[in-house]
């Protein structure tokens, strides 16, 4: 059965704090990446990564950095944590897929960061 | 720029009726078209997807119908049930990444 694994579901930090998500996949996939979801907004890409070391930026990477060391394993970086950055966070992976579909992108249940 | 624009925001249906839910895009480089389907404290997960050269595609109760001149399709949920009630997303494809819509908030009363 596929697996994305997020390694809190409840983070509480404090403004100015440095904070680390985990996410972790044992689909071998390629793609990895880091959203954020907020009510009315959709889900926002921060970051997203094709290969081990590779990343990419998405539409809202101001604030946040990624690190992919290993394959499986896809983490998100708040620097310097702030209020504006209270929002539950979800990974995902998917396959590298250059055409034909379905680019199913698999979910991980996200992590509900408050920052205080 | 809002690329993705999905209507209406929340949805009240009774048991047994029909849930349509609408997604208008501008960018005619998307190539698949997906809507993903998120129940509380899960993450979103693929329902139903269609491909650019299909009007129409369906999978027991649910239907994608695809309008490639007006650039919207939208999800067409028969026979509604209460276990339907989750929030849903339209998210078209281009270059490995998803666009996903504002989302739907579903729900079916018994």
């Amino acid at each position: 059965d596929v697996k994305v694994t997020q390694s809190s579901r409840y983070l509480v930090k404090r403004t100015g704090e440095k904070v680390f998500l985990e996410c972790v996949q044992d689909m071998d996939h390629e793609n990895m990446f880091w959203y954020r979801q907020d009510p009315g907004l959709g889900l926002r890409l921060i970051y997203f990564s094709y290969d081990v070391k590779m990343k990419e930026k998405g539409d809202i990477p101001e604030g946040y950095s990624v690190s992919r060391e290993k394959k499986e394993r896809f983490s998100l970086i708040l620097e310097s944590a702030s209020t504006n950055q209270t929002s539950m966070y979800l990974c995902a992976s998917s396959l590298l897929k250059t055409s034909g579909g379905p680019y199913e992108q698999y979910f991980g249940p996200g992590t509900r960061l408050t920052v205080t | 720029q809002q690329q993705v624009k999905q209507s209406p925001q929340s949805l009240i249906v009774q048991k047994g009726g029909i849930s349509i839910i609408n997604c208008a895009y501008e960018n005619t480089a998307f190539d698949y078209f997906p809507w993903y389907q998120q129940f509380p404290g899960k993450g979103p997960a693929l329902l139903i997807a269609i491909r650019p050269d299909v009007s129409e595609k369906k999978e027991g109760r649910f239907t994608i119908s695809f309008n490639k001149s007006a650039k919207q399709f939208s999800l067409h949920i028969m026979d509604s049930q209460p276990g339907d009630s989750a929030t849903y997303f339209c998210a078209p494809h281009q270059g490995g990444k998803l666009i996903f819509g504002q989302g739907t908030e579903l729900s079916v009363k018994p």
